[in-house]
């Protein structure tokens, strides 16, 4: 059975601050790793999606990769209000994506 | 910017009755996924579909459950006969690479009472 494990949060920061969301999974074959943001109520929408080791850069938003601890994380900078949501881990090797129950996160203005 | 689009968005039925929720991919995608989200829980895989078959299926996937593309646009999700814990947000999702980024339509709220 693949896992994927998150804590559920809820993770409070304050506005401008770094948040920081970790992940992870127990299958080594993994080979795909993606971070979706899941408003209440709403679909997931993926930010972020790496393959490699070490850490992929996309505007406020990083992600980091460490396959031999098995473990995804997704950094987020400057953390708006906005970025207040459940963040969704999900792996896939050569079978469908399997996903994290999530961590919930608020933004305190 | 291409979405993926379901329909209805909320669906109320009685136990036992079936339903069929739609889709439509993003065009040039190949790759078709059901999931379906409990309230409070995670989002679960369901059903992938490929070159007019399914590809793979999750234990939920059981004998009430069937999927289809009628025609060159379409993917629907069927349930034969309803049961209340089928009571969920069914997403349907497509990919242009198998067991890649997916992209996620707004969902179907399932409702079975």
């Amino acid at each position: 059975q693949k896992e994927v494990e998150q804590n559920s949060g809820p993770l409070s920061v304050p506005e401008g601050a770094i948040a920081s969301l970790n992940c992870t999974y127990s299958d080594r074959g993994s080979q795909s790793f993606f971070w979706y943001r899941q408003y209440s109520g709403k679909s997931p929408e993926l930010i972020m999606f790496i393959y490699s080791n070490g850490d992929k850069e996309d505007g406020r938003f990083t992600a980091q990769l460490n396959k031999a601890s098995q473990y995804v994380s997704l950094l987020i900078r400057d953390s708006q209000p906005s970025d207040s949501a459940t963040y969704l881990c999900a792996v896939s090797g050569n079978t469908p994506l399997v996903f994290g129950k999530g961590t919930r996160l608020s933004v305190i203005a | 910017e291409p979405e993926v689009t379901q329909t209805p968005s909320h669906q109320v039925t009685q136990m036992g009755q079936e339903v069929i929720l739609r889709c439509v991919p993003i065009s040039n995608h190949l790759y078709f996924y059901w999931y379906r989200q409990i309230l409070g829980q995670k989002v679960e895989f369901l059903v992938s579909f490929y070159n007019n078959e399914i590809s793979e299926k999750s234990e939920i996937f059981d004998d009430q459950f069937s999927v289809e593309r009628p025609d060159g646009s379409n993917f629907t999700l069927k349930i034969r006969s309803t049961k209340l814990e089928d009571s969920a947000m069914y997403f349907c999702a497509s990919g242009d690479r198998s067991n890649e980024k997916l992209f996620f339509g707004s969902g179907t709220q399932l409702s079975v009472l």
